[in-house]
């Protein structure tokens, strides 16, 4: 079946505006997560989302950053007022559940710059 | 607070040589260690390691997992361009991954 889905691949967006970006998981996969990698660096989580628990933003940068996610499918990343230090890869991985968390399936990413 | 730490942080080598990329952690809860290989974006999964001292393989690559010591070794074995990459370890905590910056890999021809 497909995989995790990202959109768009590429962004360019100026200082100030808002942005969204999103995820679509494999179908079935309850656990949704987010991670950012910054030029040269690892993976930083932002946040996942398991069925319909509140999600766990304990990785959100700052209160800019925002997820939604509707009940087991498509998920938002939106970043308001962007800065160019929010240029990032964002990756997007859905498992079948955060018991299941070894097994990410990992969408192509998008890649955010910020001018 | 949790920490995954990878060396080198990045290496270069020659078609055929054999390198050896280390992770060392400090997560609580730990359940398991994962090795991802990225190439463009997306990370591919490589190995789970869960158990101390049982190494995993395929192909040219092995990894082993020491949990005492709290590290873990990725071997690549006559090393080839298309394993040009950068390797990301990757510790499971309480339902959260917590990753490693990465090593990357150039092999020349």
């Amino acid at each position: 079946g497909a995989g995790v889905s990202q959109s768009p691949s590429n962004k360019v967006t100026e200082k100030g505006k808002d942005v969204e970006l999103r995820c679509d998981p494999i179908s079935g996969h309850t656990a949704l997560y987010w991670y950012r990698q910054r030029l040269g660096q690892g993976l930083e989580f932002l946040i996942y989302f398991q069925g319909n628990s509140a999600p766990d933003k304990s990785g959100l940068p700052s209160d800019r950053f925002s997820a939604e996610r509707t009940g087991e499918s498509v998920s938002t990343l939106t970043i308001q007022r962007t800065q160019q230090e929010d240029s990032a890869v964002y990756l997007c991985a859905s498992s079948r559940g955060t018991s299941a968390i070894y097994e990410q399936y990992f969408g192509p990413g998008t890649r955010l710059t910020v001018t | 607070e949790d920490k995954v730490v990878q060396s080198p942080l990045s290496l270069v080598v020659h078609e055929g040589d054999t390198v050896t990329l280390n992770c060392s952690y400090e997560v609580t809860n730990f359940r398991s260690l994962l090795w991802y290989k990225q190439e463009k974006k997306a990370p591919t999964f490589l190995f789970m390691l869960t158990s101390s001292g049982i190494e995993k393989k395929s192909g040219r690559l092995s990894s082993i997992l020491d949990k005492k010591e709290l590290f873990s070794i990725l071997n690549i074995t006559a090393t080839q361009t298309g394993d040009s990459a950068i390797y990301l370890c990757a510790v499971i905590g309480f339902q959260k991954l917590v990753f490693g910056t990465g090593t990357r890999l150039l092999v020349s021809p």
